[in-house]
C-alpha cells in the first residue's frame, strides 16, 4: 500500500498570508496525486488533479506541483473560506489519502 | 450539475447489516465508475470499494473484502453497497465519489454528502 506523509499537521496562517502543504508518499507516484478540501461537516471536495490541474470553479491562488513521491499545495492569499482541512490521494496503486493538513486561522 | 444523494446509513449491532444506496443525477451515470469512500471519526478519508462503469469490474479494500458487496443500476442511476458482519471500525460517515478516467486510472471527481454508520452494541 503507498502511505502519503503529510506535514504539517496543523498550520496556522493569517487571512491574506500564502500557506504551503506538502505531501510525501511512499513511492514514486508519477503525477497521479490530487488534493482535496474538507470543511467540518461536510463532503471532500476536489481541488486539484494530476499534481497542477485545477478542478471546476477551482480559484487560481490553489496552485499544486511536485513529482515523483514529494508534491505541495499552494494556497496564496488565503480567504476566510480556505479554512479548512486538505487531504492529499495518489491514484497510482489503488487509492490511498493522507491524514490530513488542517489549515486555521491564526 | 452533478449531484450525488446516498442513503441507508443508521445505527446497527455489531455483526448486522446494512444497505447504502447512492442516487446520482446530473449526468451520464453509466459512463463512470463509481466508487465508495469511508471516514471514520476524526480520520482521512478511505476508499473501500470500486465498480465500473459497467458493473463488470469490482474492487475491495482488504479491511471490507468478503462482507461488502458494491453493485449498480444503471437503469435507476444507482450505486449501492451492501455491507455484513458489521464490526465496530465500520463506524465512519460512507460517501459514493464519482470516478473520473485520466492516463489508464481515475480520481474522485464528485462526492456525495454522505450517510452515517453506526456500529454498536
Amino acid at each position: 500500500e503507498i502511505v502519503l506523509t503529510q506535514s504539517p499537521a496543523t498550520l496556522s496562517v493569517s487571512p491574506g498570508e500564502s500557506a504551503t502543504l506538502s505531501c510525501r508518499a511512499s513511492q514514486s507516484i508519477s503525477t497521479n496525486l490530487a488534493w482535496y478540501q474538507q470543511k467540518t461537516g461536510q463532503a471532500p471536495r476536489l481541488l486539484i488533479y494530476r499534481v497542477s490541474t485545477r478542478a471546476n470553479g477551482i480559484p487560481a491562488r490553489f496552485s499544486g506541483s511536485g513529482s515523483g513521491s514529494e508534491f505541495t499545495l499552494t494556497i496564496s492569499s488565503l480567504q476566510s473560506e480556505d479554512f479548512a482541512v486538505y487531504y492529499c490521494q495518489q491514484y497510482h496503486n489503488w487509492w490511498t489519502f493522507g491524514q490530513g493538513t488542517k489549515v486555521e486561522i491564526k | 450539475e452533478v449531484q450525488l444523494v446516498e442513503s441507508g446509513g443508521g445505527s446497527v449491532k455489531p455483526g448486522g447489516s446494512l444497505r447504502l444506496s447512492c442516487a446520482g443525477s446530473g449526468f451520464n451515470f453509466d459512463l463512470h465508475s463509481m466508487n465508495w469512500v469511508r471516514q471514520a471519526p476524526g480520520r482521512g478519508p478511505e476508499w473501500i470499494s470500486y465498480i465500473s462503469s459497467s458493473g463488470s469490474t469490482v474492487f475491495y479494500a482488504d479491511s471490507v473484502k468478503g462482507r461488502f458487496t458494491i453493485s449498480r443500476d444503471n437503469a435507476k442511476n444507482s450505486l449501492f453497497l451492501q455491507m455484513n458482519d458489521l464490526r465496530g471500525d465500520d463506524t465512519a460517515v460512507y460517501y459514493c465519489a464519482r470516478g473520473s478516467y485520466t492516463s489508464s486510472t481515475t480520481y474522485f471527481d464528485s462526492w456525495g454528502q454522505g450517510t452515517p454508520v453506526t456500529v454498536s452494541s
